[in-house]
């Protein structure tokens, strides 16, 4: 019953340096989407994918790349990271037949310095 | 700019009160609505929603009201309970399943 999970749930960066947030969800979901959220200004969609193969760009995608090569996993790259990019990054999931309910992992807690 | 608004960081009530939570949106094309709760160190979790085509759904303790010729959006909890102490986020989409738009959310603190 495990949902949605990510890893790490919690990273230090250097500014330079690049990584990779995973994210695997275990409910044959098509929908699946990284939000970051930071204070004053809620949770903003970086990246989103309708099913294996296809991502879109959302709010704030620049500094990150995503690739969905099945339905279970939708890592998260962060290329060059920035002390901008600190943040609480969440990975979400839900079904086409259901899409308003998103299925929200517990979030990673990055710091890049 | 912020497509969906929160106007209040915090909120205090009673146990046993009425807790009412506000939202406001600009964009006209949003026909989905959600709100989500969200406990420290968790991730948010699905509370309830309503689709443009209704002004009002309940679940239990929570009801949501739309008001579209507003752009405003409700979450009422009666009667409020401590567990119900959390963040609430309100979420807009004008095509589920896709690009979700978050306020920046309403901490409510429920008082035994």
């Amino acid at each position: 019953n495990a949902g949605v999970t990510q890893t790490p749930k919690f990273q230090v960066l250097k500014t330079g340096q690049s990584m990779t947030l995973q994210c695997a969800q275990d409910m044959n979901h098509e929908y699946m989407s990284w939000y970051r959220q930071d204070p004053g200004m809620g949770l903003r969609l970086i990246h989103y994918s309708v099913g294996a193969g296809i991502t879109d760009q959302g709010e704030v995608p620049n500094g990150y790349n995503v690739s969905r090569s099945t339905t279970e996993d939708f890592p998260l790259r962060l290329l060059s990271a920035a002390p901008s990019q600190t943040s609480v990054y969440f990975c979400a999931s839900s079904s086409y037949r259901d899409g308003e309910k998103l299925f929200f992992g517990s979030g990673t807690q990055l710091s890049v310095l | 700019d912020q497509q969906v608004k929160q106007n209040s960081p915090s909120l205090s009530v009673q146990e046993g009160r009425i807790s009412i939570l506000n939202c406001d949106y600009t964009n006209s094309m949003f026909d989905y609505f959600l709100w989500y709760k969200k406990y420290p160190a968790e991730g948010p979790t699905f509370l309830i929603s309503i689709s443009s085509i209704k002004d009002k759904n309940e679940d239990g303790r929570f009801t949501v009201f739309l008001n579209k010729s507003a752009k405003h959006l409700s979450l009422h909890i009666v009667p409020s309970q401590p567990g119900d102490s959390a963040v609430y986020f309100c979420a807009a989409s004008a095509e589920t399943g896709n690009q979700f738009y978050f306020g920046t959310g309403t901490s409510l603190t429920v008082i035994p």
